[in-house]
C-alpha cells in the first residue's frame, strides 16, 4: 500500500507554545488529505480535509484559528497547533488518497505540559 | 453515510480463519465498504475495500451480502499481530470522508 509519513512522531511542548506537525505522501500525489484526533480509549475523530491548494474544511465543533492547517502541495500537509494547551494534548493522524482508499500516517503523539 | 454495526470483540485462536462482521443495512447503491484496523498507538491501516462483488487480497477477503446489508471480513489465517481494533465504514461514492465508529477488538489467542 501506499505509505505515509509524519514528523515528529511524539512532541512535548509548554503551554501557550505552538506545534507544527508535518504530514506527507511518500509515493504517491494525495489530492486530499485529513486530519484526525484520537483520544485516550476513543476512536479517531475527523477535525478538517483539505485540498492541494485551497482552504481546509473543519468538521464541526474544530476551532479553524487553533488548528491551522496547509495544504502546500500534493505530497504535503502541515498542522499547526497555536497556543496549545493541556486539553490538545492527544494523538494527532493524518491520512491521504489520490482517487482511492486513504492511506494514513503513523501518528503523533502531542502532550502539553 | 450508512451508519455500521459491529460487536464490541471477538477472540480468535491463531492459525484459524477470523470471520469479523458488520451490519450496514442503510447502505446506499453508490457507498463502498471500507475496512481498517488500528493496532495499538499507530495510524490505521487499510486491509479492503468494495462496492457489491466479493473482494480478496493479501490480507483479507471481503464478503459481501447480495443485498449489501452486511458483510464479513475474514482473516484466512489469523496470527497474533492480527489483533486490533478493526473498524469496518461505509463511504459514499460523492463524500470523501471517512467516519470511524468504536469497531471491533479482534484478539487472536495462542
Amino acid at each position: 500500500g501506499a505509505v505515509v509519513s509524519q514528523h515528529p512522531s511524539w512532541v512535548i511542548c509548554k503551554s501557550g507554545t505552538s506545534v507544527k506537525i508535518e504530514c506527507r505522501s511518500l509515493d504517491f500525489q494525495a489530492t486530499t488529505m485529513f486530519w484526525y484526533r484520537q483520544f485516550p480509549k476513543q476512536s479517531l475523530m475527523l477535525m478538517a480535509t483539505s485540498n492541494e491548494g485551497s482552504k481546509a474544511t473543519y468538521e464541526q465543533g474544530v476551532e479553524k484559528d487553533k488548528f491551522l492547517i496547509n495544504h502546500a502541495s500534493l505530497t504535503l500537509s502541515t498542522l499547526t497547533v497555536t497556543s496549545a494547551h493541556p486539553e490538545d494534548s492527544s494523538f494527532y493522524i493524518c491520512s491521504a488518497r489520490s482517487p482511492g482508499p486513504q492511506f494514513f500516517g503513523p501518528g503523533t503523539r502531542l502532550t502539553v505540559l | 453515510d450508512a451508519k455500521t454495526t459491529q460487536p464490541p470483540s471477538m477472540d480468535c485462536a491463531e492459525g484459524r480463519a477470523a470471520n469479523l462482521p458488520c451490519n450496514h443495512s442503510t447502505i446506499s447503491g453508490n457507498e463502498y465498504v471500507y475496512w481498517y484496523r488500528q493496532i495499538h498507538s499507530q495510524g490505521p491501516q487499510y486491509i479492503i475495500h468494495g462496492l457489491k462483488n466479493n473482494e480478496t487480497n493479501e490480507m483479507a477477503s471481503l464478503i459481501i451480502t447480495e443485498d449489501r446489508k452486511s458483510s464479513t471480513l475474514i482473516l484466512p489465517h489469523a496470527t497474533l499481530r492480527d489483533t486490533a481494533v478493526y473498524y469496518c465504514i461505509v463511504r459514499g461514492g460523492g463524500s470523501e470522508k471517512l467516519v470511524f465508529g468504536k469497531g471491533m477488538k479482534l484478539t487472536v489467542n495462542p
